[in-house]
């Protein structure tokens, strides 16, 4: 049983380069989720999805997008890369009923 | 006044030691609190889950919840250096829902040493 596998692991951009970072689960939970996790500022919300096919904005959203077309996947999308994206990268998911959630191995993004 | 307070440490402490890890929180609604571990270079996993007031205990790890201070606790008795990670802490005020409902404390630091 995977869990939540994300890739790639490490990747090193240049500013305004794009990528997509990729997500998936093999637990058919519902619910699904992308963190960033810098310094000082603990584990913020980018964007998450309740379903295949919906998807919404959490905390930190800009310069990012998501989309949900299977419920096993969930790509992250940075579309023009800023050292500020630099940061690690957590994809998470859960069932909805209750509230654990299990997290992947986490992305390692630098933009310089 | 953050939802979640959290002190980010670091806690060092002897193997051995009882460690007492600590959340406070604004939010008279929350009713679900979790405790994660994570370890350097790792995601995050649930250690604890508990729902409203009261003690869970699992093993060596306890998990307090004083509904009327607003303050949850983790307790590690007989801590040893496989303990050494970041603790987080998370609360929700659903009973249903993913990490949107989901408010997560910075993280606590700690290192066993042998």
């Amino acid at each position: 049983n995977a869990g939540v596998t994300q890739t790639p692991k490490f990747q090193v951009l240049k500013t305004g380069q794009s990528m997509t970072l990729q997500c998936a689960q093999d637990m058919n939970h519902e619910y699904m989720s992308w963190y960033r996790q810098d310094p000082g500022m603990g584990l913020r919300l980018i964007h998450y999805s309740v379903g295949a096919g919906i998807t919404d904005q959490g905390e930190v959203p800009n310069g990012y997008n998501v989309s949900r077309s299977t419920t096993e996947d969930f790509p992250l999308r940075l579309l023009s890369a800023a050292p500020s994206q630099t940061s690690v990268y957590f994809c998470a998911s859960s069932y909805t009923q209750g509230n654990t959630i299990y997290f992947g191995e986490g992305s390692w993004l630098t933009v310089v | 006044q953050k939802e979640v307070e959290q002190d980010p440490g670091p806690l060092s402490v002897p193997e051995g030691a009882i460690v007492s890890l600590n959340c406070t929180y604004s939010n008279s609604a929350f009713q679900y609190f979790m405790w994660y571990r994570q370890y350097s270079r790792k995601g995050p996993e649930l250690l604890m889950y508990t729902y409203s007031s009261g003690n869970k205990e699992d093993g060596r790890f306890t998990a307090q919840v004083d509904k009327s201070s607003k303050y949850i606790s983790l307790f590690i008795r007989d801590s040893q250096p496989s303990d050494s990670a970041t603790y987080l802490c998370a609360m929700s005020a659903a009973s249903q829902g993913g990490s949107e409902k989901l408010v997560f404390g910075k993280g606590t630091k700690l290192t066993v040493n042998p």
